[in-house]
């Protein structure tokens, strides 16, 4: 099955600074990749997604990428504020009779300091 | 505004005990999930399914079952609830077309004692 890995664990950057958090997938059939963020005691939500015919996307100060020969993809945060203070998690969907499973990596606990 | 709700934000339940997890969603979607969430290791997938009476095991299915007689309504069963399921548990949904966003429940935190 489809195997999703983010890197780092934690990262903490200075207010104003960019954030870059990575991902890897294992299945080279995923054709969705989301990014949520998670802020302390609230649910995760979705904050951008890219899909597999695009290699780009951006949204203001968040930016993804997708390598899709490499089978990795990136957020980015640019000139990073205290309320982007979350963990952050990177998914991918696989195909082959499981339509819309969503399987994510680990976290990233995105600290910013003022 | 999608709701996807779950029956309870905190559950205390003893060992041995056979524990139900509701979640109900109310934007007619086809695919219904169950995630634990623990420290460190993310979002671990249980059970998903894309229809009713449709299911499929996820990454640790192991000492939980799922039902889903009715579009709308996912539920999580721990047949014989043990210490090692205390944890947060997440319900998403979303629609079956074009691969698109999910959405999460409150989240219910069960304590198995």
């Amino acid at each position: 099955g489809e195997n999703v890995e983010q890197h780092p664990s934690t990262l903490s950057v200075q207010e104003g600074d960019s954030a870059v958090i990575k991902c890897t997938y294992s299945d080279s059939a995923s054709n969705y990749f989301p990014w949520y963020k998670q802020e302390l005691g609230k649910r995760p939500q979705l904050i951008i997604d890219i899909r597999s015919n695009v290699g780009e996307k951006k949204d203001q100060r968040i930016a993804v990428t997708l390598n899709k020969t490499a089978k990795h993809f990136s957020l980015h945060i640019t000139e990073t504020q205290p309320e982007d203070s979350a963990v952050y998690f990177c998914a991918a969907t696989p195909y082959g009779g499981s339509q819309g499973n969503l399987i994510f990596g680990k976290g990233t606990k995105l600290s910013v300091k003022p | 505004d999608v709701k996807v709700t779950q029956s309870s934000r905190y559950l205390v339940k003893r060992t041995g005990e056979k524990v139900f997890l509701e979640c109900v969603q109310d934007m007619d979607h086809e695919n219904m999930f169950w995630y634990r969430q623990d420290p460190g290791l993310g979002l671990r997938l249980i059970y998903f399914s894309y229809d009713v009476k449709m299911k499929e095991k996820g990454d640790i299915p192991e000492g939980y079952s799922v039902s889903r007689e009715k579009k709308e309504r996912f539920s999580l069963i721990l047949e014989s609830a043990s210490t090692n399921q205390t944890s947060m548990y997440l319900c998403a949904s979303s629609s079956r077309q074009g691969n698109t966003e999910a959405f999460f429940g409150q989240g219910t935190r069960l304590t198995v004692v």
